[in-house]
């Protein structure tokens, strides 16, 4: 089945790491991603990372997947207040009419000065 | 470049009654999809298309159609509006191919539809 998770809510305060988690049920995925949307805006891609891959690292952001687990997380280094938005999840797998990206909920970060 | 327009921004409508929310992409892009965003939901794919001409369903599709009749442009319907169509739509469009950059989705700002 197609189908991700991910929890609703995280709070922290600013300067603290953020970590943001995901699990997914679809075992052939080959890319998952993480896109940011703030207030009034579309989807902005984030990072992504490749199936083959159990970590990836770009700046203040690490993800990690546990491709055994099916489990994704977003780590945020020095929250600041800007990073305050909505995060999904999202894994790009094979439909019967082409490649579709399928997201989770997403999570509302909220970050305190 | 523009990247994905959606138009209209913002519309309301009575129950019943029918409109259609155009998406065009300038980036020559072959895949192009209409999500739906509610509260605590996240984004559910309605329809697709992975080129001119070719539409498919999502999770979602059923109240709407869809039409990809030139390549940058693509249409979705709300024949006879429900309230529960009430909602804020993206598009998103990418190229084709397996490569990760090609799976990356470029996102309009979104439309908001309210029906009475």
């Amino acid at each position: 089945g197609e189908d991700v998770e991910q929890s609703l809510f995280l709070s922290v305060r600013e300067g603290d790491s953020s970590v943001i988690n995901c699990t997914y049920t679809d075992s052939s995925s080959t890319y998952l991603y993480w896109y940011k949307q703030e207030p009034g805006a579309g989807l902005q891609l984030l990072t992504y990372i490749f199936s083959n891959m159990d970590m990836k690292q770009d700046q203040r952001l690490t993800v990690l997947l546990n491709k055994k687990d099916k489990h994704l997380s977003l780590r945020i280094a020095d929250t600041q207040t800007g990073d305050s938005a909505i995060y999904f999840c999202a894994e790009s797998i094979r439909g019967t009419g082409g490649f579709k990206t399928i997201f989770g909920a997403g999570t509302r970060l909220f970050v305190k000065a | 470049n523009a990247g994905v327009t959606q138009t209209p921004k913002f519309r309301v409508l009575k129950t019943g009654q029918s409109m259609t929310l155009l998406c065009a992409q300038d980036m020559n892009h072959e895949y192009m999809y209409w999500y739906r965003q509610d509260p605590g939901m996240g984004l559910r794919l309605i329809h697709y298309s992975v080129g001119e001409g070719t539409t498919a369903k999502g999770e979602v599709p059923d109240g709407y159609n869809v039409s990809r009749l030139k390549k940058q442009n693509f249409l979705l319907g709300l024949e006879s509006a429900a309230p529960s169509q009430t909602s804020v739509y993206f598009c998103a469009s990418r190229l084709s191919g397996r490569a990760a950059g090609a799976n990356v989705l470029t996102f309009g700002a979104g439309s908001r539809l309210t029906v009475l």
